[in-house]
């Protein structure tokens, strides 16, 4: 089935550094989302991204749509213990059903 | 209340067993989701409600499974003769209208353990 890949899979980060995860499709989207979880806990939404080219920023987040609509990508500037978590990007391939990318795993050295 | 509940929370049983997990959404939420997520993988869609039809039940592994909506609001997931590759967490989602248009907001899950 169609599928979205994130990469990097596990990021490291020494806390007060940026940190980045890519979202990529072979088609085009309609839309993303990104969600965040943390350990132990469930997906929260953060932002959807609709048009070509969007960026939209959320205090240290920064999301941006790939003029293509083929890819994503979530940086979070000055990295915090707070934003330890699984990052995951969403997506539909022209139906209702949301499907989640591989997500990506950050820990934070403090 | 305010957010999507979802029961058991945990739930143990033997391989071979009958469970059903169970899906309050957030009162007014027209659309509902399950996904299945094992340990470090991302949620995999399992079905999708709209009102009280199964709109899209793709996801569903086998024929083992089986989920109703039969008044619009609660939903049931069913597992029939459960195996150990069952055991994952089962996430409820619930949104206003469709995933096309806004959020999923997600209960925090019923954790299978099928031994």
């Amino acid at each position: 089935g169609q599928q979205v890949m994130q990469i990097p899979q596990y990021q490291h980060v020494q806390e007060g550094e940026d940190f980045t995860t890519y979202c990529n499709s072979s088609t085009t989207l309609s839309n993303i989302q990104w969600y965040k979880q943390r350990p132990g806990g469930h997906p929260v939404f953060l932002i959807q991204l609709v048009k070509s080219g969007e960026v939209k920023k959320q205090k240290r987040l920064t999301f941006q749509f790939g003029e293509a609509k083929k890819n994503s990508s979530l940086h979070i500037t000055a990295t915090q213990t707070t934003d330890v978590g699984t990052y995951f990007c969403a997506v539909n391939f022209g139906n209702e059903k949301l499907t989640f990318g591989t997500g990506t795993r950050l820990t934070i050295i403090p | 209340g305010a957010g999507v509940s979802q029961t058991p929370s945990n739930k143990v049983t033997e391989k071979g067993k009958y469970v059903e997990l169970r899906c309050d959404p957030i009162s007014g939420h027209t659309a509902l989701y399950w996904y299945r997520q094992s340990l470090g993988q991302g949620p995999e869609f399992l079905i999708y409600f709209q009102g009280t039809g199964a709109a899209d039940d793709s996801g569903l592994p086998n024929d083992r499974f089986f989920a109703v909506r039969p008044e619009g609001s609660v939903s049931t997931l069913k597992i029939q003769r459960t195996e150990r590759g069952d055991s994952a967490v089962y996430l409820c989602a619930s949104s206003l209208l469709t995933s096309w248009t806004g959020e999923l907001f997600f209960g925090e899950g019923s954790r299978l353990t099928v031994l």
